[in-house]
């Protein structure tokens, strides 16, 4: 049973453009909602996250947009880079002090010249 | 300051084998867990520990052992390897609180089961 689902599973974005990475949850018990870039040989890292009491959240180029009616949040990577080029993972933590923070299947991100 | 560290970071078994896999933190963090990673299925939880001596299961723990002797260290233990446990291994640590969400993870070890 997969709690976060995550699409695309490929994308190619050409320098300079929009990513998005959609993310779509069905337990409305989470509460913190983070994203993780992972670079080929090496370990997920935090990359931006936000909790369901505010629609949005930017840090630099990414953003994050939430909707807790429709349970779906996206990554917005603006004027993207070669050095974006990674895999994404959204994922969902269900209350505070549950410890479990279930990962959706990752997107991997190609940014073109 | 090394952070999560993972031994080793290739290993080949043979079916029916055992072995474990290390993970050491040296940031002093409650929460440890190991995740393994497989293509198209993201990162799923094996077993986790909010302190020494506290363990629990994750999302798929059949087949792997855990324990929790000190705070530093995590080691999983596989039983009898079985080529389905051929994955990328991830361990991950933070701190417990309310403030502390940032999970820091190791840079994996990668498992094959022939």
């Amino acid at each position: 049973q997969q709690q976060v689902k995550q699409s695309p599973q490929s994308l190619i974005v050409q320098k300079g453009g929009i990513s998005i990475i959609n993310c779509a949850y069905e337990n409305t018990a989470f509460d913190y909602f983070p994203w993780y870039q992972q670079f080929p040989g090496k370990g997920p890292a935090l990359l931006i996250a936000i909790r369901p009491d505010v629609s949005e959240k930017k840090e630099g180029r990414f953003t994050i947009s939430f909707n807790k009616s429709a349970k779906q949040f996206s990554l917005h990577i603006m004027d993207s880079q070669p050095g974006d080029s990674a895999t994404y993972f959204c994922a969902a933590r269900r209350n505070f002090g549950n410890e479990k923070l279930t990962f959706g299947t990752g997107t991997r991100l190609t940014i073109i010249p | 300051n090394a952070g999560v560290t993972q031994t080793p970071k290739f290993q080949v078994l043979k079916t029916g084998q055992s072995m474990t896999l290390q993970c050491a933190q040296d940031m002093n963090h409650e929460y440890m867990s190991w995740y393994r990673q497989d293509p198209g299925m993201g990162l799923r939880l094996i077993h986790y520990s909010v302190g020494a001596g506290i363990t629990d299961q994750g999302e798929v723990p059949n087949g792997y052992n855990v324990s929790r002797s000190t705070t530093e260290d995590f080691p999983l233990r596989l039983l009898s390897a079985a080529p389905s446990q051929t994955s990328v291994y991830f361990c991950a640590s933070r701190p417990t609180g309310q403030l502390n969400e940032k999970l820091f993870f190791g840079s994996g070890t990668q498992l094959s089961v022939l």
